[in-house]
């Protein structure tokens, strides 16, 4: 079975501050790593993906995130944030399989002028 | 761009009604999930269902629930007897493999 952990439930930042969101996982098995961004009253939207080859994986409005499997974590960054950005961030891991997604409580994402 | 596709956007029903949740999967998908997401908890599994099967489900997933794919393009979550405690948002979701998962936009559960 797969668990994370998303340790900071809420995360203020300054505008064009730099952020990061912690994601820590247990499996027992090869994993699939996902970070999914929720803005508010809305779905889940895949923001990136690790299944395989380059742990440093990017997606296409400037988060990064890097799987790194000594320490079981899938952290996400942004070197420079935007107003824009304000939302919910859940981390979530699966099996290598079309296994369930297990998602952590999420991390709120605050951004102040 | 394909998406998964979820009515209604939101339901009101009393308590001890019975709901369905409806989803259109991406069509070229075979793997489905329902997940939930109280108000400001965190998302959490129901089940899945692949091959006109349940596969997995969670705790959660009691004699209350049951899933359909009724036509091959339609997959419904029915909830018998709603209780309070049953009001969430419900994400519908599909899956190709190896993929990530595709939710719908949900559908707002509230029971009076």
């Amino acid at each position: 079975a797969q668990s994370v952990t998303q340790l900071d439930s809420q995360v203020p930042v300054f505008e064009e501050a730099p952020v990061e969101l912690r994601c820590n996982y247990s499996s027992s098995v090869s994993v699939y790593l996902f970070w999914y961004v929720q803005y508010p009253n809305q779905g889940l939207q895949l923001l990136l993906k690790y299944l395989s080859g380059s742990t440093l994986v990017e997606s296409i409005n400037g988060f990064e995130a890097e799987f790194n499997k000594s320490q079981t974590s899938f952290h996400l960054r942004k070197p420079s944030v935007h107003i824009s950005d304000t939302a919910e961030y859940f981390c979530a891991v699966s099996g290598q399989g079309a296994q369930k997604l297990v998602f952590g409580q999420g991390t709120r994402l605050t951004i102040n002028p | 761009e394909p998406e998964v596709t979820q009515t209604p956007s939101h339901q009101v029903t009393q308590m001890g009604q019975e709901v369905i949740l409806r989803c259109v999967p991406i069509s070229n998908h075979l793997y489905f999930y329902w997940y939930r997401q109280i108000l400001g908890q965190k998302v959490e599994f129901l089940v899945s269902f692949y091959n006109n099967e349940i596969s997995e489900k969670s705790e959660i997933f009691d004699d209350q629930f049951s899933v359909e794919r009724p036509d091959g393009s339609n997959f419904t979550l029915k909830i018998r007897s709603t209780k309070l405690e049953d009001s969430a948002m419900y994400f519908c979701a599909s899956r190709d493999f190896p993929s990530e998962a595709f939710f719908g936009q949900g559908t707002r559960l509230t029971v009076v």
